[in-house]
């Protein structure tokens, strides 16, 4: 079965440093998404892609955050200066058209210290 | 806005249980409805999904019906096993604004013991 994969699975980082998270999704899949869950909490919405753009974007994904799609198979998501609150797992995910579930990647877990 | 509530956890069954997770949503339009499961150290699996009114979604023995005139979800599942053992999140897409996106509630923990 098509699956989404993430990279790396778990990633510690510097307060202040960038990190990049990456992400491929399935291949005839058009729509693009970063979740993220706070340890124990809530799983978030971070922003939606599609068409080589963003679509939506929440109140998280501020001007620290981006996203690409730098070869038409690759996906990521970057932080610029991380900050502790960024501790988190962040979940890619795809789509094949609106109104269908997404797949969701394993997760990276990413902690700041 | 588009939102999930789930009835609060830690649920804790024995094995061969009964098993409901309530959900109810606040939507406009039609939303599609979907019960995603997060096993330990894992993913989010998508376990199964209601597109209309009165449709049953059912997968590995959990059914859940997409009830429009109580705003439901409910999970159910009629035996329970100790691989169940994972947290349940009800989510719904509906298209808000323009573009959709998967909206989840805060999840259930089940704990199933021998």
């Amino acid at each position: 079965e098509p699956e989404v994969t993430q990279t790396p699975s778990h990633q510690v980082t510097q307060m202040g440093q960038e990190v990049i998270l990456r992400c491929v999704p399935i291949s005839n899949h058009l729509y693009f998404y970063w979740y993220r869950q706070i340890l124990g909490q809530k799983v978030e919405f971070l922003v939606s892609f599609y068409n080589n753009e963003i679509s939506e974007k929440s109140e998280i994904f501020d001007d620290q955050f981006s996203v690409e799609r730098p070869d038409g198979s690759n996906f990521t998501l970057k932080i610029r200066s991380t900050k502790l609150e960024d501790s988190a797992m962040y979940f890619c995910a795809s789509s094949e058209g609106e109104g269908y579930g997404y797949t969701f990647g394993s997760g990276t877990r990413l902690t700041v210290v | 806005g588009n939102s999930v509530t789930q009835m609060e956890g830690p649920v804790t069954l024995s094995e061969e249980a009964f098993l409901t997770i309530n959900c109810t949503y606040t939507a406009t339009g039609y939303p599609s409805l979907f019960w995603y499961v997060q096993y330990p150290g894992e993913g989010l699996q998508l376990l199964l999904k209601a597109t209309k009114a009165d449709d049953k979604g059912s997968n590995k023995g959990f059914e859940a019906t997409y009830r429009k005139e109580t705003t439901s979800f409910h999970l159910e599942k009629g035996s329970v096993q100790v691989s169940d053992s994972a947290v349940y999140f009800c989510a719904l897409i509906s298209l808000q604004g323009g573009s959709e996106k998967l909206v989840f509630g805060k999840g259930t923990k089940l704990t199933v013991n021998p």
